[in-house]
């Protein structure tokens, strides 16, 4: 596609639940990114991925928090038993494998946790 | 540990400039890059700086000093429509890994 897609763009669940995020990134970037942003805060980096593999998952908050990307394409953000403090923007990032590239984002998940 | 630090919030006056400040502890250091975001909408690309110096891009310019772990966003002839927040992202060595600092709300009034 001509830009990176997340879905759904909007998502209500109740405390408990489990939640899968989903991000279709540019065609031929290697490189993928979850956030997480809080009303009128900062990105708080998750995860990346580059390819199928995560040599950074040192930013998924806890062990409820859990990603995959397969076909060096689509990427799923799982949040199991989600707790209201969960409630936020979900932004997915993706750009090309050198590093002086810009990111492209979505325009994001937002989860509600009610 | 990866420490990036904007001040929170900003004012200034359509026309006028303004500069936005962004320090940086990183362990390692593989490129810096500014993005804005509208209220609501995801951040796009403003800026990259690798090499210590300004880069000039139209109204906007970008500043970055290495040794100092500084960068600034220069935003000239403000609009209205630059009222937005100014993040500040860095690539530590290593990985691509892209880390963002809280952002920079910024006010243009008439």
């Amino acid at each position: 596609g001509a830009g990176v897609s997340q879905s759904p763009s909007n998502k209500v669940t109740e405390k408990g639940k489990d939640v899968e995020l989903r991000c279709d990134p540019i065609s031929g970037h290697t490189a993928l990114y979850w956030y997480r942003q809080r009303l009128g805060q900062g990105l708080e980096f998750l995860i990346y991925f580059q390819g199928n593999s995560a040599p950074d998952k040192s930013g998924l908050p806890s062990d409820r928090f859990s990603a995959e990307r397969t076909g060096e394409s689509v990427s799923t953000l799982t949040i199991q038993r989600t707790q209201q403090e969960d409630s936020a923007v979900y932004l997915c990032a993706s750009r090309q494998a050198t590093a002086n590239t810009e990111a492209f984002f979505g325009q994001g998940t937002r989860l509600t946790v009610v | 540990g990866q420490n990036i630090d904007q001040p929170t919030e900003m004012t200034a006056t359509e026309g006028a400039i303004v500069q936005i400040n962004c320090t940086y502890q990183t362990s390692g250091f593989n490129g810096l890059f500014w993005y804005q975001q509208h209220a609501g909408e995801a951040p796009t690309f403003l800026s990259y700086n690798v090499l210590d110096g300004l880069e000039e891009k139209g109204r906007f310019s970008s500043f970055l000093s290495r040794s100092k772990g500084y960068s600034y966003l220069l935003l000239k002839e403000l609009q209205m429509k630059d009222s937005a927040s100014y993040l500040c992202a860095v690539q530590p060595g290593g990985y691509n890994k892209l880390i963002f600092g809280a952002g920079t709300r910024l006010a243009v009034h008439p």
